[in-house]
């Protein structure tokens, strides 16, 4: 069985320029959750879609991010314009539930740098 | 919102040492502890989810163990080997489900 699986897994890209990655979940996960790692700190919450509902966005930073997952099988994060603050390593993560103690099967992630 | 914290930040141990870390964080508002371990350009690997308190889980030669009342979370490893080596994340959920991260100890075993 797959796991989950990102593309692309580095960019490079220059402020203001657009990005978006992707991700593929576990097949048959209706639970999906971006998180980012910058500058080396903690790994954060982005946001969770529930199939192709969002159901939590409370981590997305700002407005540049769009986060969408249309017919609720892949989704993708677009950084539109990018900022140098944006650098980090992006993590897709999915599960099959929500329920207490419910495993969350992570990506590679996508190393992206904004120079 | 939850505050994790992991110690040490980092760690070099000879194989063959055993060596244990620690996770701390809010007895308030706590569901679950998951603990991680990843390798840079890898994705993290799922070890343990554990609720209770008193929870014990182990998996070969990691084990791990959990207080709820006290709020903290122990990772032992026994007879460490140089493909231990990696970085162990502890994550915490609350109501939200979403998981809250400690910063990480990254552990280094020297042959």
């Amino acid at each position: 069985e797959a796991g989950v699986t990102q593309f692309p897994s580095h960019s490079v890209i220059e402020k203001g320029q657009t990005v978006t990655l992707r991700c593929d979940p576990i097949s048959g996960h209706d639970n999906l959750y971006w998180y980012r790692r910058v500058m080396g700190k903690e790994i954060k919450f982005l946001l969770h879609f529930v199939k192709e509902s969002k159901q939590d966005e409370s981590g997305m930073p700002n407005n540049r991010f769009l986060a969408e997952r249309t017919g609720g099988t892949y989704s993708t994060l677009k950084v539109q314009p990018a900022e140098l603050e944006d650098s980090g390593v992006y993590f897709c993560a999915s599960s099959q539930g929500t329920r207490i103690g419910e495993k969350l099967f992570f990506g590679s992630g996508t190393q992206l740098s904004v120079l | 919102i939850l505050n994790v914290e992991q110690s040490p930040q980092s760690l070099h141990v000879q194989e063959g040492d055993s060596t244990n870390f620690t996770c701390s964080f809010p007895s308030s508002n706590f569901y679950a502890l998951h603990w991680y371990r990843w390798e840079t350009a890898k994705s993290p690997e799922a070890l343990f989810v554990m609720t209770l308190n008193g929870d014990e889980k182990k998996k070969g030669r990691i084990s791990a163990t959990l207080n709820t009342k006290e709020g903290y979370s122990y990772l032992y490893i026994k007879g460490s080997q140089p493909e231990d080596s990696a970085t162990y994340l502890c994550a915490c959920s609350g109501s939200a489900r979403q998981l809250t991260f400690g910063s990480g100890t990254q552990l280094t075993v020297l042959p």
